[in-house]
C-alpha cells in the first residue's frame, strides 16, 4: 500500500520563477493538505483539497495555489517565488474530510536563488 | 484561532533517562490532539492522538501523553529514551476540519 508520494524531492528555481509540486495520496484517501516547513519551523497549513475544490486556506497570499484532480491527486502552484519561500513543502492526506488522522509524505526541497 | 506552544526547542538526554515534552494549546473548541516525530531524513510519522475518552494515551515505541483539558496541555512522556528516538518532535493541534497546527517542533538529541 504506497503512502503519500511527492515529487519531486528536491527542486531550485529562481527568483520570480514558478513552480509546480505533486502530491499522490495514500490509497484509499480523498483528502489533501499541503504545508510548507521553513528551516526551524513546524509545518504551516497552506491550503486543503476536498472534492477537487479548495476547502480551508491558511495565511498564504494567492501566489500560492493548488488544484486537485478526479484521482485525488494535488499539485500546489507557487508564482513569482520570493527567497523566502524556500522551504519542505510536505503533503498530507487523510481518509475523508472529517478523519484528523494524516499521513504524510516526505516532501520536496524548494530552493529558491 | 487555534495555536500550538512547545516550551523545549531542544533537548539532550543520556539514554534511559525519562523524558517529558511539553506542549500547550489553545483553542476554544473540542480538539484533537497529536504527536508527530521526524527521524533524520525520514518523513513526518503520528506517534500518537488523543480524540477523546482516557486522558493517557499510550503510542508507538513506549511513548505515552496526557491529556490535561484544564491546563490545555497535551505533554508527551517516555519513561525510558533510546538513542534511536533522536528525533525531532512536533505537537499538533485540530479544532476541525482537519486545519491542523503544529508546533514549532522539539529536537530531542539522545546522548549513548
Amino acid at each position: 500500500d504506497a503512502g503519500v508520494t511527492q515529487s519531486p524531492t528536491h527542486l531550485i528555481k529562481t527568483r520570480g520563477q514558478q513552480v509546480t509540486l505533486r502530491c499522490s495520496p495514500k490509497s484509499g484517501h480523498d483528502t489533501v493538505s499541503w504545508y510548507q516547513q521553513a528551516l526551524g519551523q513546524g509545518p504551516q497549513f497552506i491550503f486543503q483539497y476536498y472534492e477537487e475544490e479548495e476547502r480551508q486556506r491558511g495565511n498564504f497570499p494567492d501566489r500560492f495555489s493548488g488544484h486537485q484532480f478526479p484521482n485525488y491527486s494535488s499539485e500546489l502552484n507557487v508564482n513569482a517565488l520570493l527567497l523566502g519561500d524556500s522551504a519542505l513543502y510536505l503533503c498530507a492526506s487523510t481518509r475523508d474530510r472529517v478523519s484528523a488522522e494524516a499521513f504524510f509524505g516526505q516532501g520536496t526541497r524548494l530552493t529558491v536563488v | 484561532a487555534q495555536s500550538v506552544s512547545q516550551h523545549n526547542h531542544h533537548v539532550i538526554l543520556s539514554e534511559a533517562a525519562s523524558l517529558e515534552l511539553g506542549c500547550n494549546y489553545s483553542y476554544g473548541g473540542t480538539v484533537n490532539l497529536f504527536w508527530y516525530v521526524q527521524y533524520p531524513g525520514q518523513h513526518l510519522q503520528l506517534l500518537l492522538k488523543y480524540f477523546s475518552g482516557d486522558p493517557l494515551v499510550k503510542g508507538i515505541k513506549g511513548f505515552e501523553a496526557e491529556f490535561i483539558k484544564s491546563k490545555f496541555s497535551f505533554n508527551l512522556r517516555k519513561p525510558s529514551v533510546q538513542w534511536s528516538d533522536t528525533a525531532e518532535y512536533f505537537c499538533a493541534v485540530n479544532g476541525g476540519y482537519q486545519k491542523v497546527t503544529f508546533g514549532t517542533g522539539t529536537k530531542l538529541q539522545v546522548i549513548p
